[in-house]
């Protein structure tokens, strides 16, 4: 079955930082462009970050110089290294397929909580 | 990346038509024919409906139909039925490899 699979969230204070990973099931990471994306709660999904096929990565101005994607392709797997986190990054975190610019599959994602 | 507008409720009777709008601008849904919708059910992620702006994935009723116009695009639900109550979410992408949700539209069967 082809499914998404996110880890990673949890409770941590303002400036920590947090690893999400997200493993992949019947999704050749080598060929596919993955993407995060994170909705508040009680509010729309927001784009996060893209990681095309190649490894080249493009993220929102929200997170620029303080998030990081990358992918393991053997592994299937690609991570969202969060630093000096914000209690407006509170959120849902889903892994997310892009085929052909629409993203048609996501993961359950991973709630990260960020407070004092 | 400024999201794109959507109405924030929507309503309609059983077996009746409804059209949510989504309006962006000439970088994004103006620009692109890459307009998609999604559908996200209470504490579910969401599911896409709509890709490429008209079209629909295997699987999905073609109760379900969009279009666009200039930078606005639309979803309309026909023939609603009480489990297309839900939230709808528009996304488009928004060039530079970069990408814009818009706010929501809640869906209420009556």
């Amino acid at each position: 079955e082809v499914q998404l699979v996110e880890s990673g969230g949890a409770f941590v204070q303002p400036g920590g930082s947090l690893r999400l990973s997200c493993a992949a099931s019947d999704v050749i990471f080598s060929e596919t462009s993955m993407h995060w994306v994170r909705q508040a709660p009680g509010k729309g999904p927001v784009w996060v970050s893209r990681i095309a096929p190649d490894g080249f990565v493009t993220t929102s101005d929200s997170v620029r110089g303080r998030f990081t994607v990358s992918k393991d392709n053997a592994k299937n797997t690609q991570y969202l290294q969060m630093n000096s986190l914000r209690v407006d990054d509170t959120a849902i975190y889903y892994c997310v397929r892009d085929t052909y610019y629409a993203f048609d599959l996501w993961g359950q994602g991973t709630l990260v909580t960020v407070s004092s | 990346q400024s999201a794109l507008t959507q109405p924030p409720s929507a309503s309609g009777s059983p077996g009746q038509s409804v059209t949510i709008s989504c309006s962006g601008t000439s970088s994004d849904i103006g620009a692109y024919n890459y307009v998609s919708w999604y559908q996200q059910h209470p504490n579910k992620a969401p599911k896409l409906i709509i890709f490429h702006v008209t079209q629909r994935p295997s699987g999905v009723p073609d109760r379900f139909s969009a279009s666009k116009s200039g930078n606005t695009a639309s979803l309309t639900v026909s023939g609603l039925q009480a489990e297309d109550e839900a939230d709808f979410y528009c996304g488009s992408y928004a060039g530079n490899n970069e990408w814009v949700f818009g706010g929501g539209t809640k869906l209420t069967v009556l």
